[in-house]
């Protein structure tokens, strides 16, 4: 089984904090994204990566950068934290490139910004 | 500009009735067609697929129709069960990496 762990469940920072959420896949996936969720307006692609060291811009990169400096792992970075960025995150990993790979989503963060 | 629709946010039915959930997108350059299931505190699960070469993909209780001419695709479940308590939601993509997802809609199955 696909495992996709995150490093926490809920999380509360102040506005203006540097923010890290880890996650972590034990399956050699290839691929790893980070998305977002908000009521009302679904799951929104941060940033995705396809190879070790390798990031690619999602639909909404404004205020995160991302880490893949091992293939298990990618981390997204919040580098100065706002209200606006109270959300759930959630990370996903697949096996291969390509729409048609089924993306395994880890349990989420629920972070909280002050 | 939102590329996939899912009109309806929530949707109730009884069990063992048959529930439909949709879903309209709006580039037909989408190739691929997914939904994924997710329960509260947990992230969200594939479910079933389609590519754009078919128009009816069947697995178990769960079929996805697909009219490519309407762009619109839709989810049967049946009969719906009330572990099928969940928001849905509907996924495309075009051959990259990058999928589009809907809102989602929350269904609710009535014992």
């Amino acid at each position: 089984d696909v495992k996709v762990t995150q490093s926490s469940r809920y999380l509360v920072k102040r506005t203006g904090e540097k923010v890290f959420l880890e996650c972590v896949q034990d399956m050699d996936h290839e691929n790893m994204f980070w998305y977002r969720q908000d009521p009302g307006l679904g799951l929104r692609l941060i940033y995705f990566s396809y190879d070790v060291k390798m990031k690619e811009k999602g639909d909404i990169p404004e205020g995160y950068s991302v880490s893949r400096e091992k293939k298990e792992r990618f981390s997204l970075i919040l580098e100065s934290a706002s209200t606006n960025q109270t959300s759930m995150y959630l990370c996903a990993s697949s096996k291969q490139g390509g729409v048609a790979d089924t993306q395994y989503f880890g349990p989420g963060t629920r972070l909280t910004v002050l | 500009d939102q590329q996939v629709k899912q009109n309806s946010p929530s949707l109730s039915v009884q069990e063992g009735r048959i529930s439909i959930l949709n879903c309209d997108y709006t580039n037909s350059m989408f190739d691929y067609f997914l939904w994924y299931k997710k329960y509260p505190a947990e992230g969200p699960t594939f479910l079933i697929s389609i590519s754009s070469i078919k128009d009816k993909n069947e697995d178990g209780r769960f079929t996805v129709f697909l009219n490519k001419s309407a762009k619109h695709l839709s989810l049967h479940i049946v009969p719906s069960q009330p572990g099928d308590s969940a928001v849905y939601f509907c996924a495309v993509g075009a051959g990259s990496y990058q999928l589009t997802f809907g809102k989602g809609t929350k269904l609710s199955v009535i014992p």
